[in-house]
């Protein structure tokens, strides 16, 4: 089944403890994002991803890494989380950049304390 | 800056009735629209879309209206069913990079909450 799958559903942790949520895609896809949610935010992109090494900034990127070694995985990483990175977290995977939809994950509601 | 704006935050129809969702886009770049539909403690899941080549989409239910002179979509669902409560997201893809947009970015909206009720 073609999916994306992140990791973990759910996490509590407390300020300052690094921390990863990770995001596999097994549809062989380019382009890979995350993007966090908010209460009339909308979905917020945080990184993305156009191919293996090549990362770019999204629009809220601070306080966040990312990295890309292999096609499939594109982890988010949260060196120092603070409680305003308090988010429901999605992951997703696109073909490639024109006329294609884009795929998300399930999501991972992260609470900072 | 949000170059997507979904004015309405939140639709009430009844079931059966038509749910119009719109969307409003600033930049030219922009040339590929999806719409996705949310439920809550799920990821968002892709619903339509519309190449600017065309003026309307149809699939099912659900179609979707692009007026590009006017930088403007709506979403139609006709009958509504009170299993399409749910937030609706518009995004927008460029055909190129440029100042404001970036190559196989998705630009959303911040969605609107449709509610269908019996």
């Amino acid at each position: 089944e073609a999916q994306v799958t992140q990791n973990p559903r759910y996490l509590i942790t407390v300020t300052g403890k690094k921390l990863t949520v990770t995001c596999s895609q097994n549809m062989n896809h380019e382009y890979m994002s995350w993007y966090r949610q908010d209460p009339g935010l909308g979905l917020r992109q945080i990184y993305y991803s156009m191919n293996v090494e090549v990362t770019d900034k999204g629009d809220v990127p601070e306080g966040y890494k990312v990295s890309r070694k292999e096609k499939r995985n594109f982890p988010l990483i949260l060196e120092s989380p603070s409680p305003n990175q308090t988010s429901l977290y999605f992951c997703a995977s696109r073909l490639g950049p024109i006329n294609t939809e884009a795929f998300f994950g399930q999501g991972t509601r992260l609470t900072v304390v | 800056d949000q170059q997507v704006k979904q004015n309405s935050p939140s639709l009430s129809v009844q079931e059966g009735r038509i749910s119009i969702l719109n969307c409003d886009y600033t930049n030219s770049m922009f040339d590929y629209f999806l719409w996705y539909k949310k439920y809550p403690a799920e990821g968002p899941t892709f619903l339509i879309s519309i190449s600017s080549i065309k003026d309307k989409n149809e699939d099912g239910r659900f179609t979707v209206f692009l007026n590009k002179s006017a930088k403007h979509l709506s979403l139609h669902i006709v009958p509504s069913q009170p299993g399409d409560s749910a937030v609706y997201f518009c995004a927008a893809s460029p055909v190129k990079s440029d100042r404001g947009s970036t190559l196989g970015r998705l630009y959303f909206g911040r969605g609107t909450q449709l509610t269908v009720w019996p």
